[in-house]
């Protein structure tokens, strides 16, 4: 079966850094697109980034760009966002996920499976 | 920068039938757009129902639809359960990007 693990999240103070990790099994890895997904407590959801299934294409969403970066490593089935410059306003529990299409477009076609999360709070 | 508006809460009788829709300001949702619904009850993790508008997953009951109507996208649920009572998100691809709507909380009453 499918199974999304995060971790890495923790305190963090403004300005730092943290690498987010996610460790996937139960389907073949390289042939899927994945996502960091975010939710601020007591608010939505909001997407964050994807990274295709082979590594070659990344999207973020506005407010990250410049200062996140998703990859991935295919040999160890392993999905990571290095988080730098945060920000008070990028507490939240991450979310990985993963697109429901094979060998899908560059920019995929959502979400299927979760993980259960890591939480991130960024504060001095 | 795209904003994706959904309905804040609607209520709906044990049995009956409710649609939320999900609407772009950057013109009518289309299935380019491809559409996601989710579901996230309080303290889990968010599950997914819907994608590229009209796919179901293999866990999605019978009893949720996705589809567009108008320039929206909808995801309509029939002979609601209690159990459905919940929040709801779409996810809209626009422009090199993915964005959530705020949600739809949805009351079982």
């Amino acid at each position: 079966q499918v199974q999304l693990v995060e971790s890495g999240g923790g305190v963090v103070q403004p300005g730092r850094s943290l690498r987010l990790s996610c460790a996937a099994s139960g389907f073949t890895f390289n042939t899927y697109g994945m996502h960091w997904v975010r939710q601020a407590p007591g608010k939505g959801l909001e997407w964050v980034a994807i990274i295709s299934y082979d590594g070659s294409k990344t999207y973020y969403t506005d407010s990250v760009k410049g200062r996140f970066t998703i990859s991935r490593d295919n040999s160890d089935n392993t999905l990571h966002l290095q988080m730098n410059s945060l920000r008070a306003e990028d507490t939240a529990v991450y979310y990985c996920a993963k697109d429901p299409l094979k060998f899908g477009y560059s920019f995929g076609h959502g979400l299927d499976y979760w993980g259960q999360g890591t939480p991130v709070a960024v504060s001095s | 920068q795209t904003v994706v508006t959904q309905e804040p809460s609607v209520t709906v009788s044990p049995g009956g039938t409710v649609t939320l829709t999900c609407a772009s300001n950057t013109g009518a949702v289309t299935s380019g757009s491809s559409a996601n619904w989710f579901q996230q009850k309080p303290g889990q993790v968010p599950r997914s129902l819907i994608w590229l508008t009209t796919n179901k997953h293999s866990w999605t009951p019978a009893r949720f639809s996705g589809s567009l109507v108008g320039d929206k996208a909808a995801l309509t649920l029939s002979g609601v359960r209690p159990e459905d009572e919940a929040d709801y998100y779409c996810l809209l691809y626009s422009g090199g990007a993915w964005v959530f709507g705020g949600g739809t909380r949805v009351t079982v009453l």
